[in-house]
């Protein structure tokens, strides 16, 4: 069946430094593909999304770009910031009515 | 503003005794559906439902009960808790079936203990 596996956390890294965290994914067919991002104690928030190959979402300076070949979907950032500490989630649409089918998440902390 | 409402956000409550979570969502939303999310596992799909009257059985429904008899409302039921539905619960709601052109509404959560 389909699946999305993301790297482990946690993952800490210093303000302004350089951010991926990888994502692949295996599904038939073509799937849309979202990044989540949960902040302490709230739900969860759609970040970006692409909805075929090599599209690239984007948002808050986040970027990701849907590798078909590949079959993956990194999350990526060029300088992070302390409000960006969460735990983010890759995750895919399931054909039909069965909705999202996420990674097990990765908890991101970005330190002063 | 756009909303889905959860409640309680936290219940700890003792095997066996019934509960119930409660959802409401205020953007007249088709589709709506349970997850739940545990350590190591990500988000699970308890029960998602297309429509009023219309429900049906997500990845780990065992345990669980649904009803939806309001476009707005979708509550959780746990007939009989045990300590393995211990968990952090999330509802969300989205306009159509998800699609490539729609976005999925999460709650803010519900943490459940079950002693």
């Amino acid at each position: 069946g389909d699946s999305v596996t993301q790297m482990e956390g946690p993952v800490t890294l210093s303000e302004e430094a350089c951010l991926t965290i990888n994502c692949t994914y295996t599904a038939t067919g073509y799937p849309s593909l979202f990044w989540y991002v949960q902040y302490p104690g709230e739900g969860l928030q759609l970040l970006l999304k692409a909805t075929k190959a090599d599209d690239k979402g984007s948002n808050k300076g986040f970027e990701a770009t849907y590798r078909k070949e590949t079959t993956s979907f990194h999350l990526e950032k060029g300088s992070v910031q302390v409000s960006d500490s969460a735990v983010y989630f890759c995750a895919l649409l399931r054909g039909g009515a069965d909705g999202l089918t996420f990674g097990k998440g990765t908890h991101l902390i970005i330190q002063p | 503003e756009a909303q889905v409402t959860q409640n309680p956000r936290y219940l700890i409550t003792v095997t066996g005794k019934k509960l119930t979570v409660t959802c409401s969502q205020n953007m007249n939303h088709e589709y709506m559906s349970w997850y739940r999310q545990d350590p190591g596992l990500g988000l699970r799909q308890i029960y998602y439902s297309m429509n009023v009257e219309v429900t049906d059985k997500g990845d780990v429904p065992e345990g669980y009960k649904v009803s939806r008899k309001e476009k707005r409302n979708f509550p959780l039921i746990l007939e009989s808790p045990s300590p393995n539905q211990t968990s952090l619960y999330f509802c969300a709601s989205s306009l159509i079936p998800l699609g490539r052109n729609t976005e999925a509404f999460f709650g803010q959560g519900t943490r459940l203990t079950v002693v």
